[in-house]
């Protein structure tokens, strides 16, 4: 236990469905992070949030909606999904902030995507 | 900008055999370097970190030195189990900026 969880842990929707991901942290952390993790891929950098304030967007694509209502929470709203969004998405958190060089990524389970 | 390079694999070893996963990397100023796993159908976990030069990150018998001289930092273990076998990602992060990850390294262990 990382005290990062995920929800839901398998995901199939799709591509004219809506729905959301959901990330909550119990570390008091407060910056949160997406990512992308594709086959034969390198870990994808989505969003990044900072006391709940998103300071960055890795050029996403915007059928990917993040929402961050508190420190402990992320979302990521998907609507109108491809194919080729099928991936193992995993949440982070690290306490951000005055952190700096040495702060720490916690990671949860990550939902497994799948977009038929 | 900052990378991190490391060998992609897969490295397949036999159980008890001894371990080295490399990673160099390219940075400006003194960044911190990490080592996590991923096990199947899991997150990534860390592993060990080290924060400054010469430093020895250490873990479930895994370890890493901080070298700065050739901007490395390899993932060693003396005897792997086969429970060993995972995905494991070098990363980087220099002050005030977002992780760097490797592509990472496939390690299957054989009883």
């Amino acid at each position: 236990e990382t005290g990062v969880t995920q929800t839901p842990r398998h995901l199939v929707m799709g591509m004219t469905n809506k729905k959301s991901l959901k990330c909550e942290q119990h570390l008091g952390h407060n910056a949160m992070y997406w990512y992308k993790q594709s086959a034969k891929k390198p870990l994808e950098l989505m969003f990044v949030y900072n006391f709940k304030e998103q300071t960055e967007n890795n050029s996403v694509p915007s059928r990917f909606s993040p929402e961050c209502p508190n420190s402990s929470h992320l979302f990521l709203h998907l609507h109108t999904l491809q194919p080729e969004d099928s991936a193992l998405y995993l949440c982070a958190s690290s306490r951000g902030g005055l952190a700096g060089d040495t702060d720490t990524q916690y990671f949860g389970p990550g939902t497994r995507l799948t977009v038929l | 900008g900052n990378s991190v390079t490391q060998m992609e694999g897969p490295v397949t070893l036999s159980e008890e055999a001894f371990l080295t996963i490399n990673c160099t990397y390219t940075a400006t100023g003194y960044p911190s370097l990490f080592w996590y796993v991923q096990y199947p159908g899991e997150g990534l976990q860390l592993l060990l970190k080290a924060t400054k030069a010469d430093d020895k990150g250490s873990n479930k018998g895994f370890e890493a030195t901080y070298r700065k001289e050739t901007t490395s930092f390899h993932l060693e273990k003396g005897s792997v189990q086969v429970s060993d076998s995972a995905v494991y990602f070098c990363a980087l992060r220099g002050y005030g900026q977002n992780f760097v990850f490797g592509p990472g390294t496939r390690l299957s262990v054989l009883p």
